[in-house]
């Protein structure tokens, strides 16, 4: 069964103090693997994709990696207004649906000044 | 601005009753997927559709029904409701079917069953 798992639940930071958050990843094939941020009450909002182990991208004070198991998203320096929910997603290559995402619960970023 | 819209914002209603949530997808996009959001489960993929037919189904279910008009934008229909239907309803959309594009998300509607 394909399954995304996120950690930790929750993590919480010292402004400036730089930290990783997980994605472990099980499926049939990968067509991409994807990062949103989510503010309360808000829809997610689109960071990232990946396609394949090696990639990486940036934005700002984040950066995405992707390993065949697993995705890091790496905060440098992070600020108060970094806070939020974090989730990684993953599309599988098989299957009977087309397109959708599974998510992963979310990894809850607090950042205190 | 991810430019989905979705209407209502809040929707509070009884057990037994049925709603109507509405979502208009991005300029140009044609696939729209709706999904639930509940404290316990995540995000959870509900349906999806792409220029009008059903493409995918995910947990769904049989008391929730979908569709998407010749304009693109889609409805999901809730009826029958239950306590444990209060969520947070999104819905997403991209370009196309074939996976590689990323969805964008609309603000979402919060269902209160009461």
């Amino acid at each position: 069964e394909d399954q995304v798992t996120q950690s930790p639940e929750a993590l919480r930071l010292q402004e400036g103090e730089s930290s990783s958050l997980n994605c472990s990843y099980t499926v049939s094939g990968l067509r991409g693997l994807f990062w949103y941020r989510q503010d309360p009450g808000k829809g997610p909002e689109f960071l990232f994709t990946l396609y394949s182990a090696g990639e990486e991208k940036e934005k700002e004070r984040l950066k995405a990696t992707l390993t065949k198991k697993e995705s890091f998203l790496h905060i440098t320096a992070p600020k108060p207004e970094d806070s939020a929910t974090y989730l990684c997603a993953v599309r599988p290559l098989y299957g009977g649906s087309q397109g959708n995402l599974i998510f992963g619960k979310g990894t809850k970023l607090s950042v205190k000044p | 601005d991810s430019g989905v819209t979705q209407t209502p914002k809040h929707l509070i209603t009884a057990t037994g009753q049925r709603v109507t949530l509405r979502c208009s997808p991005r300029s140009g996009d044609l696939s729209v997927y709706w999904y639930q959001q509940s404290l316990d489960q995540g995000l959870q993929f509900l349906i999806q559709y792409y220029n009008g037919e059903e493409r995918a189904k995910g947990n769904i279910l049989e008391r929730f029904s979908a569709q998407q008009f010749p304009d693109l934008h889609s409805e999901l229909n809730l009826s029958s409701l239950e306590l444990g239907d209060s969520a947070l309803y999104f819905c997403a959309s991209t370009t196309g079917t074939s996976g590689h594009n990323e969805q964008f998300f609309g603000p979402g509607t919060r269902l209160t069953v009461l």
